[in-house]
């Protein structure tokens, strides 16, 4: 089956101790995706790559960082410097056309952080 | 970057009444994406609108672009307590990205 994973579903961490969110896809896609979602709010950027060994800050990236070594796979780190990091989390793929981004995005199940 | 608004924020309807969520740019747009997202779940792809003035249909979903580019509507007839969730439009960002809207969130009373 093709698609999107990410893991684990839920994480909880202690207070300024950095974590690493796994995302992979086996969809073949170029771009990926970061999003943050808190409770009844919309999907905000944080971070997206269109390109392996490429990649550009979205709306909110401060207290983040990615990295896009290979095409299947766009981890995210949620560092200390992330005043309010418990949110859930959202990675999504697409098709590009020639560097764009103009088609659907395929989300991932999501994780769920809780900072203690 | 692009702004985009949804209205309503929330709407609560009987089992059975009509539902209309509108996305609202003040730019033109390139194109326009519906997602569905249910309760405790992620964004599901449903539609992307892409012609002035075009209209697509999904069983009791309607689409619809303004003819300015600028709007979109997402109509349900008949609800159902299945099209319960939030419902998001994402607009396209200089073709780099995708903008999301806040979402309208959908609860059907039975």
């Amino acid at each position: 089956d093709g698609g999107i994973t990410q893991s684990p579903k839920y994480l909880f961490r202690k207070e300024g101790q950095n974590v690493t969110l796994s995302c992979e896809q086996n969809l073949n896609h170029d771009a990926m995706y970061w999003y943050r979602q808190d409770p009844g709010q919309g999907l905000r950027l944080i971070y997206y790559s269109q390109i392996v060994n490429d990649f550009q800050k979205g709306d909110i990236a401060e207290g983040y960082s990615v990295s896009r070594e290979k095409k299947e796979s766009f981890p995210l780190t949620v560092t200390s410097a992330q005043k309010n990091p418990t949110a859930f989390y959202l990675c999504a793929s697409s098709i590009t056309d020639g560097g764009t981004s103009y088609n659907e995005q395929f989300f991932g199940p999501g994780t769920r952080l809780t900072v203690l | 970057g692009q702004q985009v608004m949804q209205i309503p924020q929330y709407q609560h309807v009987q089992e059975g009444e009509d539902f209309t969520t509108y996305c609202n740019s003040s730019t033109t747009l390139s194109n326009i994406q519906w997602y569905k997202q249910r309760p405790g779940g992620h964004p599901v792809f449903l539609i992307q609108l892409v012609k002035s003035g075009e209209v697509k249909k999904q069983k009791r979903l309607t689409f619809q672009f303004g003819e300015a580019k600028k709007n979109s509507s997402l109509h349900i007839t008949a609800t159902q307590t299945t099209d319960v969730g939030t419902y998001f439009c994402a607009v396209d960002n200089y073709g780099q990205n995708f903008v999301f809207g806040p979402g309208t969130r959908l609860s059907v009373l039975p």
